[in-house]
């Protein structure tokens, strides 16, 4: 069965330093997100893209952050500076369409956990 | 604005008793999805149930069962006959195609089930 994979598994990095978090999305599928989860506390939205463009970001999604589609099965997330309270699990999701079918579930991959030393 | 309210925080119960994890949410949007995700220790997500607004017939898996009511805004999830291995935090979010379908989580419950 298809899924979404990310790289790494776990990254460690120095305040101050850019990281970029990998995602393989499905490969059928046309819309992609990110997600954020601090330790111990709810997922959050950080951004969503489609047809190389972001559709919707939230409030943290600031101009730390960037996201690309560099290729034709990469999705990255880039943070520019790190900072303490940007360790956290990244969650990389993709979804196949729009419209109400039951493909239009969001697909998650199993995370990156980020920490910020 | 979407919002979802999962008021339990922490629920333990004993193996083999019935369990119900309470989401409640809030949307303007007359079309919506509502998920439900377990986050096992492991940390991964693991998608369990998918609804659309306009299908309320509750939904019956083995041992899980959704009861999805929209005169009280619920989306309630049943696990009957708990097992040690139920236990995790388990997510209930929301979203709407008006917003690219991005998604709105609740707090999350982590339940324990003890043996």
């Amino acid at each position: 069965e298809p899924e979404v994979t990310q790289t790494p598994s776990h990254q460690v990095t120095q305040m101050g330093q850019e990281v970029i978090l990998r995602c393989v999305p499905i490969s059928n599928h046309l819309y992609f997100y990110w997600y954020r989860q601090i330790l111990g506390q709810k997922v959050e939205f950080l951004v969503s893209f489609y047809n190389n463009e972001i559709s919707e970001k939230s409030e943290i999604f600031d101009d730390q952050f960037s996201v690309e589609r560099p290729d034709g099965s990469n999705f990255t997330l880039k943070i520019r500076s790190t900072k303490l309270e940007d360790s956290a699990m990244y969650f990389c999701a993709s979804r196949e369409a729009g419209g109400l079918r039951p493909t239009d579930t969001q697909y998650f991959g199993p995370g990156t956990r980020l920490t910020v030393l | 604005a979407q919002k979802v309210t999962q008021a339990q925080t922490e629920i333990s119960v004993v193996e083999k008793e019935d369990v119900t994890l309470d989401c409640v949410y809030e949307t303007r949007d007359t079309t919506y999805y509502l998920f439900w995700y377990k986050q096992p220790p492991s940390g991964e997500l693991v998608f369990l149930i998918r609804r659309n607004s306009f299908d309320e017939q509750n939904e019956i898996s083995g041992r899980y069962s959704w009861n999805f009511q929209k005169s009280t805004s619920s989306f309630n999830f049943t696990i009957t006959a708990s097992q040690v291995v139920d236990s995790a935090v388990y997510f209930c979010a929301l979203s709407t195609p008006y917003n690219n379908n991005d998604m709105r989580f609740g707090a999350g419950t982590r339940l324990t089930v003890k043996p």
